[in-house]
């Protein structure tokens, strides 16, 4: 089955230390997204790229840190330095970076610092 | 910064009931899409709006785009209760990134 996949579903840190999202796509899409999701809100970007080896910063990228040595993946790090990391977190791809392509997402994946 | 704002935020309705959901920009937008999220799910894309004055449909759902290509509206016939979920409108190129930014969203709840 073509999609994206995230892992894991659920996770649970303890403050100080850095946590890794998994976000893996056979879609064949050049750029991918990390978003946030807070409840009872909208999505904020994190992070995207267009290509492999480049990504850029999206509106909330303070304390978060990416890369993409290869096209299917995409992890997210959640750094210690980000104040308040519990969230819902999104990954999604699409073709390309242009304006207008549907973005697919992932199943997401609960953070919870305890 | 968001571009896009959603309102209203929650909905309440009776199955059965029609349920409108606007979304607006100061600025003008090349294209706007929908994306519908089902509770504890993730965003689903329903459609895409390019044109001004566009009309789309699918089943009871009917989308449109502003003359003015500062808004969009969402409209849903005779809801369901398989309509529950949260409906996003998104801007392309919103944001300070010029990437996808979504408005806030409407949460709708069907009541049976």
């Amino acid at each position: 089955d073509g999609g994206i996949t995230q892992s894991p579903k659920y996770l649970f840190r303890k403050e100080g230390q850095n946590v890794t999202l998994s976000c893996e796509q056979n879609l064949n899409h050049d750029a991918m997204y990390w978003y946030r999701q807070d409840p009872g809100q909208g999505l904020r970007l994190i992070y995207y790229s267009q290509i492999v080896n480049d990504f850029q910063k999206g509106d909330i990228a303070e304390g978060y840190s990416v890369s993409r040595e290869k096209k299917e993946s995409f992890p997210l790090t959640v750094t210690s330095a980000q104040k308040n990391p519990t969230a819902f977190y999104l990954c999604a791809s699409s073709v390309d970076g242009s304006s207008g392509n549907t973005i697919y997402f992932g199943e997401g994946s609960w953070l919870t610092v305890v | 910064g968001q571009q896009v704002m959603q309102i209203p935020q929650y909905q309440h309705v009776q199955e059965g009931e029609d349920f409108t959901t606007y979304c607006n920009s100061s600025t003008t937008l090349s294209n706007i899409q929908w994306y519908k999220q089902r509770p504890g799910g993730h965003p689903v894309f329903l459609i895409q709006l390019v044109k001004s004055g566009e009309v789309k449909k699918q089943k009871r759902l009917t989308f449109q785009f502003g003359e003015a290509k500062k808004n969009s509206s969402l409209h849903i016939t005779a809801t369901q209760t398989t309509d529950v979920g949260t409906y996003f409108c998104a801007d392309p190129i919103g944001g300070s990134a010029r990437q996808l930014t979504f408005g806030s969203g409407t949460q709708l709840t069907v009541l049976p």
